[in-house]
C-alpha cells in the first residue's frame, strides 16, 4: 500500500510570501503529526491532528504557522509571510492511532526561503 | 522541559568497525524509538523499547534502554556502508508526543 506522500518536494519561495505544503497520510491511520527538521537536526514538534478531537498546535513557532486537515485525511500546513528561518524540511507523519504506535513518515517537503 | 541529548553528532568510521551511540536524559520516558534517516527521505522507526534495562538485537544492532529509562544505547557490529545515516532516537511519554534528540551522523566507509 501506498505511504504516507507529501507535496511539493521541494518549494523556493521568497520572503514576505504564503506557502501550502500537503500531506496524504496512510488511509486508515487516524493520527498525524507535522514536524521541522533544519539542516541535519532532529525533528521538532509543530502539530497534532488525532480524529474529530481538537489539534494540539503547542508547537506551532508563531501565529504565521496554520494547519488543517480535512475530512480526517489530507492535511495543510500553511505559512504566512515566510521569514528565512522558516527554511527546512518539514515532515509529515500518521500513525494508526495515539500513544506508542508506529509513526510512518513521508518524503518531507524542503522549503527555502530567499 | 524533556530533552534528548545524542552522541556523538558525527561519526565516521571504516567498514567492519564496532560503534556505540548514545541518547541522554534527565527525563524519564516510558518508550524510546531510535529511527534511521536517509538523504531525502523521512525517518524509518527501528526499534522501540518500553523497559527498563531492555535489550534489543536486530540483526548487527544491539539497542538498549536504560534501567532507570533516561538514557539507550545503539551498538553497531561490524558497519557495513549501507549503515550510513542520520539516526535519531525519541523518547515517548504515555501520550502522543514524541521527544526527538539532534540525531548522530554516521558515516562508514568502504
Amino acid at each position: 500500500g501506498a505511504g504516507v506522500s507529501q507535496s511539493p518536494s521541494n518549494k523556493v519561495t521568497e520572503k514576505g510570501k504564503d506557502v501550502e505544503l500537503r500531506c496524504d497520510p496512510i488511509s486508515g491511520h487516524t493520527a498525524l503529526y507535522w514536524y521541522r527538521q533544519s539542516l541535519g537536526q532532529g525533528l521538532e514538534f509543530l502539530i497534532y491532528f488525532q480524529g474529530n478531537s481538537a489539534p494540539d498546535k503547542s508547537g506551532l513557532p508563531s501565529d504565521r504557522f496554520s494547519a488543517e486537515r480535512t475530512g480526517g485525511s489530507v492535511s495543510t500546513l500553511t505559512i504566512q509571510r515566510t521569514q528565512q528561518e522558516d527554511s527546512a524540511v518539514y515532515l509529515c507523519a500518521s500513525s494508526l492511532g495515539a500513544g506508542g504506535y508506529e509513526q510512518y513518515f513521508g518524503p518531507g517537503t524542503r522549503l527555502t526561503v530567499t | 522541559t524533556q530533552l534528548l541529548e545524542q552522541s556523538p553528532q558525527f561519526l565516521s568510521i571504516q567498514e567492519g568497525e564496532n560503534l556505540t551511540v548514545y541518547c541522554n536524559s534527565s527525563s524519564v520516558f516510558s518508550s524510546l524509538q531510535w529511527y534511521r534517516q536517509e538523504p531525502g527521505e523521512g525517518p524509518v522507526l527501528l526499534v522501540t523499547v518500553v523497559t527498563g534495562g531492555e535489550v534489543k538485537k536486530l540483526k548487527r544492532l544491539t539497542f538498549q534502554f536504560g534501567d532507570a529509562r533516561k538514557d539507550s544505547s545503539l551498538h553497531i557490529t561490524a558497519a557495513q556502508p549501507g549503515d550510513t545515516g542520520l539516526y535519531l532516537c525519541a523518547g515517548g511519554d504515555s501520550s502522543y508526543k514524541l521527544i526527538f534528540g539532534s540525531g548522530t551522523r554516521l558515516l562508514v566507509r568502504p
